[in-house]
């Protein structure tokens, strides 16, 4: 079994400042995480994605995640706030063979200018 | 290359009306699915084909059926709609040779019934 808690549902930051967004996961066999993001009226695209490889994973648009195995945690960030980043963001979590991905509730960004 | 394609894009039904949402890929994937998105409750799988011929069911399947029509193709049918059925349907494929290909998703339906 696995899941993924995404406290809160909307984080509002000011342009230039830190972005950060929080994913707690839980999973009986090592994981797979990903952040995906959403634009208005948009699907979801893949911002980044864990594979085992590197704990520390850079994606797209300046993005950024750590997983951590002893917080079972996978918190995105970015240095600097953009407008267009406001959106909305989803963490995802998959496992062993057969296994399907499993959403988080996601959490709307809003950028102040 | 268009990636993953919906349609239609916006639909109301009458409760009781049943209807069929439309998926294509390009891009040559194994696998398809259909999630539903609700308002605080992230993305839940609705059926999904692991590959051609063969379909599954996720999480919520209930009063949903589905058919991969070939490897481009995957549809959701709605017998009879009802209201708890109002919601935005996701499409998405993956290669799927592993767990950890990424899901491409396309832009989606939003469903009103009333």
């Amino acid at each position: 079994a696995q899941s993924v808690t995404q406290l809160g549902s909307h984080v509002s930051v000011s342009e230039g400042a830190l972005v950060l967004l929080r994913c707690n996961y839980s999973s009986s066999v090592p994981p797979y995480l990903f952040w995906y993001v959403q634009y208005p009226n948009q699907g979801l695209q893949l911002l980044l994605k864990y594979t085992s490889a590197a704990t520390l994973v850079k994606g797209i648009n300046g993005f950024e995640a750590e997983f951590k195995k002893s917080e079972t945690s996978f918190h995105l960030t970015k240095p600097s706030a953009h407008m267009s980043d406001a959106a909305e963001y989803f963490c995802a979590v998959t496992g062993g063979a057969n296994s399907k991905l499993t959403f988080g509730k996601g959490i709307t960004l809003s950028v102040r200018p | 290359n268009a990636g993953v394609t919906q349609t239609p894009k916006f639909q109301v039904l009458k409760t009781g009306q049943s209807m069929t949402l439309q998926c294509a890929q390009d891009m040559n994937h194994n696998s398809m699915y259909w999630y539903r998105q609700d308002p605080g409750m992230g993305l839940r799988l609705i059926y999904y084909s692991a590959s051609e011929g063969t379909t599954d069911k996720g999480e919520v399947p209930n009063g949903y059926n589905v058919s991969r029509l070939n490897k481009r193709e995957f549809s959701l049918r709605l017998e009879s709609a009802a209201p708890s059925q109002t919601s935005v349907y996701f499409c998405a494929s993956s290669d799927s040779r592993h767990v950890t290909d990424t899901q491409y998703f396309g832009p989606g339906t939003r469903l009103t019934v009333l």
